[in-house]
């Protein structure tokens, strides 16, 4: 079975500081990770994933993620906050069941961004 | 654009009512998956169809109902509405392969009065 934590449902962060979302995953099987990200009154939009390869996974808007098997881990980080970064983040796994992928969303963390 | 659409885009109706909400995958597409998104209960994924069958349950109640047409458009019906129905209700998409991002539609926003 599949899970993903979220440690944190409010992360506030001054403008060109560094943000940290963390998510921790269970999965029997190797998993698959995504971050997307949800604007106010939108959908989800992916920002990077993880599938096989290269641990380190880069995305949109400067946003970059880490696969740690060790932890369990695929955190989420960008050196340097914007305004328009604020908006809320979910981590999410799957994992392969024949040819259908299900997915599991972690809660959410709100990302705020104080000038 | 994710190139999901859902339709309509806001929804305001009555206790008790049944509204239909339809989501139109992008092209290529053969899996389907609804969610609801609340303020109280996050993201819960709903149900899943692939080409046309049902392949996954989530926490979907038995009020509501889903179903994938041959043209791969699906409906999300809700019906005898109650006040905490009220929610984003999403839909999203993908070629149902391992590994594959879902994209995810602008949602239905429905106000339960």
């Amino acid at each position: 079975a599949q899970s993903v934590t979220q440690l944190g449902s409010h992360v506030s962060v001054s403008e060109g500081a560094l943000v940290l979302l963390r998510c921790n995953y269970s999965s029997s099987v190797p998993p698959y990770l995504f971050w997307y990200v949800q604007y106010p009154n939108q959908g989800l939009q992916l920002l990077l994933k993880y599938t096989t390869g290269a641990t380190l996974v880069k995305g949109i808007n400067g946003f970059e993620a880490e696969f740690k098997k060790s932890e369990t881990s695929f955190h989420l980080t960008k050196p340097s906050a914007h305004m328009s970064d604020a908006a809320e983040y979910f981590c999410a796994v799957s994992a392969a069941r024949g040819n259908f992928n299900k997915f599991y969303f972690g809660s959410g963390t709100k990302l705020n961004v104080k000038p | 654009d994710s190139g999901v659409t859902q339709t309509p885009k806001h929804l305001i109706t009555a206790t008790g009512q049944r509204v239909t909400l339809r989501c139109s995958p992008r092209s290529g597409d053969l899996s389907v998956y609804w969610y609801q998104q609340s303020l109280d209960q996050g993201l819960q994924f709903l149900i899943h169809y692939y080409n046309g069958e049902e392949r996954a349950k989530g926490n979907i109640l038995e009020r509501f109902s889903a179903q994938q047409f041959p043209d791969l458009h699906s409906e999300l019906n809700l019906s005898s509405l109650e006040l905490g129905d009220s929610a984003l209700y999403f839909c999203a998409s993908n070629k149902g392969l391992a590994g594959g991002e879902q994209f995810f539609g602008p949602g239905t926003r429905l106000t339960v009065l």
